[in-house]
């Protein structure tokens, strides 16, 4: 599976847009990219995956360039309940074989 | 709301006993991963299940060990407790290949 690089913390204030990028230089032709939230003391929940260029829903926005070594998680006008951890996944199909990272701490402040 | 359940939400063993962690899944869920999470890190793969045999394992010794049955359900056995395994134990339901993970709201153990 391949090794995702994600900053351990962010701060951001309410209202703000917030990008949070992800490293995944081995990723492999058919591994997808994957997104989850955690809140302390739950499980992940998942946001948002991709495969290559930009996927949006209802909560947020996946940019992947095309050479796909990297992903950007876009999150628009955050508010104070969008502070958790937010992991970066990258894998195949079956996401259920899955290692997580460290993820990153997003802190929003008001 | 994931649909998946687990229990018990917390539980205190001494080290070398053994300790057994359930996970209800929602119907159509083919598949359960189970994962370990130590304080302040990331989930670690265990297991994962598909038609109630073992699908793959992540670096875990074989006194983790598990069983998935029919009305998806499933469980995690942990035996020979030791104070490293004090961690949160999330199962998540899935369809087989597809990527979306649907985790429980995780179990919690404590060894003393």
């Amino acid at each position: 599976l391949a090794k995702t690089t994600q900053p351990i913390s962010m701060d951001s204030y309410e209202g703000q847009e917030v990008n949070i990028t992800c490293s995944h230089n081995n990723i492999a032709t058919n591994d997808y990219i994957t997104w989850y939230q955690q809140f302390p003391s739950q499980g992940p929940r998942f946001i948002i995956q991709g495969y290559k260029t930009k996927v949006t829903n209802e909560v947020a926005s996946l940019f992947i360039p095309a050479d796909r070594k990297s992903s950007t998680l876009s999150l628009p006008r955050v508010s104070l309940s969008d502070t958790a951890v937010y992991y970066c996944l990258v894998g195949g199909s079956n996401a259920g074989k899955s290692t997580f990272g460290d993820g990153t701490t997003l802190t929003v402040k008001p | 709301e994931t649909g998946v359940t687990q229990s018990p939400t917390h539980l205190i063993k001494t080290r070398g006993q053994q300790v057994t962690l359930r996970c209800s899944s929602q119907s159509g869920h083919n598949t359960v991963s189970w994962y370990q999470q130590a304080l302040g890190q990331g989930p670690q793969f265990i297991f994962q299940y598909y038609r109630e045999e073992e699908n793959g394992r992540g670096n875990f010794p074989p006194r983790f060990s598990g069983l998935q049955f029919p009305n998806y359900s499933s469980e995690l056995n942990v035996n020979a407790l030791e104070l490293d395994d004090s961690a949160l134990y999330l199962c998540a339901g899935a369809v087989a290949n597809t990527g979306e993970l649907f985790f429980g709201e995780g179990s919690r153990l404590t060894v003393l």
